[in-house]
């Protein structure tokens, strides 16, 4: 059984600080991970691919990734109350066809 | 560039009655094409998937059933319909050739009465 996991939160931040969402996963095989950003009652969208082992930056987001410890993490700086969503982190089957994604965790970026 | 239809939005539908649900998806060529349920305060399972027309793979056994009748349509249906039906759904797309992260849809929010 493929799991992904993330803590639940909510992770509550204030305005301006960093938000630090982690993830891990049970796929010594997987080679491509994936955060999607999902607003209330809204499908997720995807924000930050990664495959390889580092760090990926893009904008206010940052992507970590470590594949020894099987751990993938979310850095997101200058946080906004507009960043305020559900965070699921997905990660590649190693047949490649379909994605595992965590439950999530639900950021609060509170003014 | 490539879009994803999903409809309808929302759906209330009595216990027993029959589901179809529709998605397609434009600009693009034989898609890996998806259908997720998320559960209210549950994850994202995969119900189904499909790398080609008329090929289905299934998940989670249930009494949904999913059908790819041209290369960029996913349907997802029921005959009846159970409470435990109940939830968001998606469809979702990627590039077959590719390993980028899925698109998803709009959704469809099924309630079940």
């Amino acid at each position: 059984q493929k799991e992904v996991e993330q803590n639940s939160g909510p992770l509550s931040v204030p305005e301006g600080a960093i938000a630090s969402l982690n993830c891990t996963y049970s796929d010594r095989g997987s080679q491509s991970f994936f955060w999607y950003r999902q607003y209330s009652g809204k499908s997720p969208e995807l924000i930050m691919s990664i495959y390889s082992n580092g760090d990926k930056e893009d904008g206010r987001f940052t992507a970590q990734l470590n594949k020894a410890s099987q751990y993938v993490s979310l850095l997101i700086r200058d946080s906004q109350p507009s960043d305020s969503a559900t965070y699921l982190c997905a990660v590649v089957n190693s047949g490649y066809s379909t994605l595992t994604f965590g439950k999530g965790t639900m950021l609060l970026v509170s003014p | 560039s490539q879009t994803i239809h999903q409809w309808p939005a929302t759906l209330v539908q009595p216990v027993g009655s029959p589901l179809s649900l529709e998605c397609t998806v434009e600009g693009t060529s034989n898609p890996n094409l998806y259908w997720y349920r998320q559960a209210a305060g549950r994850g994202l399972q995969l119900l189904f998937y499909s790398v080609g027309i008329g090929q289905i793979s299934s998940e989670v056994p249930q009494n949904l059933s999913a059908s790819r009748p041209q290369d960029r349509q996913f349907i997802l249906s029921s005959k009846k319909l159970l409470l435990s039906d109940s939830g968001f759904y998606l469809c979702a797309w990627r590039d077959s050739n590719r390993v980028y992260g899925y698109t998803f849809g709009s959704g469809t929010r099924l309630t079940v009465v």
